[in-house]
Order: C-alpha cells, then structure tokens, then sequence
C-alpha cells in the first residue's frame, strides 16, 4: 500500500525559506521508473505542478520557479525535501506531494498517488 | 511550456444526466499523456484516466477519456451525487508539467 504525507510549517513569514518534507511508505525511490512530485493549490484555485525527481536524480522543476525551489531526496528514509526560497504572500497555498510509476518510458504515467496536503500561509 | 484550457468552467447538472468536460492544449500532447483528476473539497485529487482514455485501478466504467493531440473529452454518464466535484485535466508529457484551471460540476 503506497502512503505519502507532507509535513512542515503551516505559517512562514514573507522573504523566508519553506522546507516541506514528503514521507512515504510502499515504495522505494531508487526503484526504476519511480518519481516523486511536488504539486500546490492556493485556496480556491487550481492545480500548479512544481517539481518531480526521478529515481536517478533526474529532476524537472516548474519554469517560473525554478530559481526558488529545490529538491533532495534521501532513499534510505523514505523522504523526499522541497525547499522553495523567499515566499511570499502568493505561495500560501495546500502543498501535495505525490508519487508516479513510469511504465516503459520516463515520465510515462501521472501522479497516481497523493499526500492529504499540508497547508502553508506565508504571512508576517 | 503547454498551456491547457477547460471548458465550461461551471457546469450545473442533475443527477443521472451525461456530462462531457473539454480540455484544450496550446500543441499537441505528446503520446497524448493526458490525465484527467477528481477532487473533491479538503480532499487529494483522485487519478481517472491516464493516456487519455485509460481508466485508473478502481474507477467505474460511467467515466471515459477520449481525444488525442490537442483535443480531450471526459465523459461521465449517469452522473453521481458523488461525482459533484472539480475536474482537472494534467498534461505529463513533456518535462514541464501542467494543469487545466479546472471544471467544476455541481448538481443543478
């Protein structure tokens, strides 16, 4: 049975650093094919997509915050870390992590399972 | 960068109709790696179908994908009360990942 859960702070302070922490169990990242994302939803809106890493390090982050947001991943716990750098007001939103199996090619299946979410308020 | 557009964006029903949900793609979806979501308020959204018309483990039968390169269709026949949800098309295709802004069902 694969899990995944979200931790970190519900309230940060606007120009600080979030670091969430993705827990899961019934899977393991150095599997072949496996990723895990990083997908947000500010109250009330849409779905935003913002980082995957695969089981080899390969990792993909949105565009438009790419130069705030990293990943790391520690297979040995289970854990995968996204921090995301000088938040703001905006960023308030549920942050999900969420695991994919891809079957032949990389990338070749969506998030098909998913974290409850965790908000985070950025707010002074 | 795809951009994905769904229409309509409200969509008011009465249980037992059919309901078709659209979703558009700024250029054509690569091997049509399109996803549909359901999510319900407080909730995690919920895989439907992948590939366009795959369905997920689990998912009944009255949901079905349809649609490749830029056009995608999700149909649900026999609506549900608990199908009364927000529905998310996903494009997972390409190394930048996007969502729709999403079609809200409500019951009419």
């Amino acid at each position: 049975q694969i899990t995944l859960k979200e931790s970190g702070p519900t309230l940060v302070k606007p120009t600080q650093t979030l670091t969430l922490t993705c827990t899961f169990s019934g899977f393991s990242l150095s599997t072949n094919g496996v990723g895990v994302g990083w997908i947000r939803q500010p109250p009330g809106k849409a779905l935003e997509w913002l980082a995957l890493i695969f089981w080899d390090d390969d990792e993909r982050y949105s565009p438009s915050l790419k130069s705030r947001l990293t990943l790391t991943k520690d297979t040995s716990k289970n854990r995968v870390v996204l921090t995301m750098t000088n938040m703001d007001r905006v960023d308030t939103a549920t942050y999900y992590c969420a695991h994919l199996s891809s079957f032949v090619v990389r990338g070749d299946n969506p998030f098909n399972y998913w974290g409850q979410g965790t908000l985070v308020t950025v707010s002074s | 960068e795809i951009l994905l557009t769904q229409s309509p964006g409200t969509l008011s029903v009465s249980p037992g109709e059919r309901v078709t949900l659209s979703c558009w793609a700024s250029q054509s979806v690569s091997s049509n790696y399109l996803a549909w979501y359901q999510q319900k308020p407080g909730q995690a959204p919920r895989l439907l179908i992948y590939g366009a018309s795959s369905r997920a483990t689990g998912i009944p039968d009255r949901f079905s994908g349809s649609g490749s390169g830029t056009d995608f269709t999700l149909t649900i026949t026999r609506l549900e009360p608990e199908d009364f949800a927000v529905y998310y098309c996903h494009e997972y295709g390409s190394s930048r990942l996007t969502f729709g802004q999403g079609t809200k069902v409500e019951i009419k």
